[in-house]
């Protein structure tokens, strides 16, 4: 059964810092991992997808990288801003049968980016 | 385009009582999926329709919840005799049949609370 984990849970930093957020997973059978962002009160918009074939992907500030071996994946957010502060959610969709429909979820990580 | 919607956005309901949850998908997404968020944690997975047949049904926690998808466009998520642990924000998402990325898009959640 997948497993997802997201280290740190909650993190609090100042504008302008860069960042890391870590998220790990137990079966390296993937097809894809994708990070989300979710506002309070909001549904999940998605921030980068990686495909398991790939290493990593940029979206403007924003850099995921994928080592599927280890069962890692890193979202580093670069010059970060006070709008940026949201839960990020990581993500993993399971390669074969019918489980290409089922996401796998880490609990997500708070972040708080104070001006 | 117009994106995922659900209907409705925030629902109470006594304990007991039958719910129906709506989601409507982006035009042409054959793909559609069901999950459950409670507060703190990541989403999980309840149903995955392909088409209008549930190619998974797995997360479904027990038989008072039910999935409809009967023209293949709309689903209904209905959930019976509801229990306040049933008290959640359901999240819907759809796909793209043939897009490599299977990336699934998510509509902003109905809010159920079960007094």
């Amino acid at each position: 059964k997948q497993e997802v984990t997201q280290i740190p849970a909650a993190l609090s930093v100042p504008e302008g810092e860069n960042l890391v957020l870590n998220c790990s997973f137990t079966d390296s059978a993937i097809y894809n991992l994708q990070w989300f962002r979710q506002d309070p009160g909001k549904g999940l918009t998605s921030l980068l997808l990686i495909q398991s074939s790939q290493r990593e992907q940029t979206s403007g500030r924003l850099n995921a990288s994928l080592d599927k071996s280890s069962g890692r994946s890193t979202l580093y957010i670069a010059a970060s801003q006070p709008g940026d502060s949201a839960t990020y959610l990581c993500a993993v969709l399971n390669a074969g049968g019918t489980s290409y429909g089922k996401l796998t979820f880490g609990q997500g990580t708070i972040l708080t980016v104070h001006p | 385009g117009a994106g995922v919607s659900q209907t409705p956005s925030n629902k109470v309901t006594e304990k007991g009582k039958y719910v129906e949850l709506r989601c409507d998908p982006i035009s042409g997404h054959t793909a559609l999926y069901w999950y459950r968020q409670s507060l703190g944690q990541g989403p999980e997975f309840l149903i995955y329709f392909q088409g209008t047949g549930a190619a998974d049904d797995s997360g479904l926690p027990n038989d008072r919840f039910f999935a409809v998808r009967p023209e293949g466009s709309v689903s209904t998520l209905k959930i019976q005799r509801t229990e306040r642990g049933d008290s959640a924000v359901y999240l819907c998402a759809s796909s793209l049949a043939g897009d490599s990325t299977y990336e699934q898009y998510f509509g902003p959640g109905t809010r159920l609370t079960v007094t």
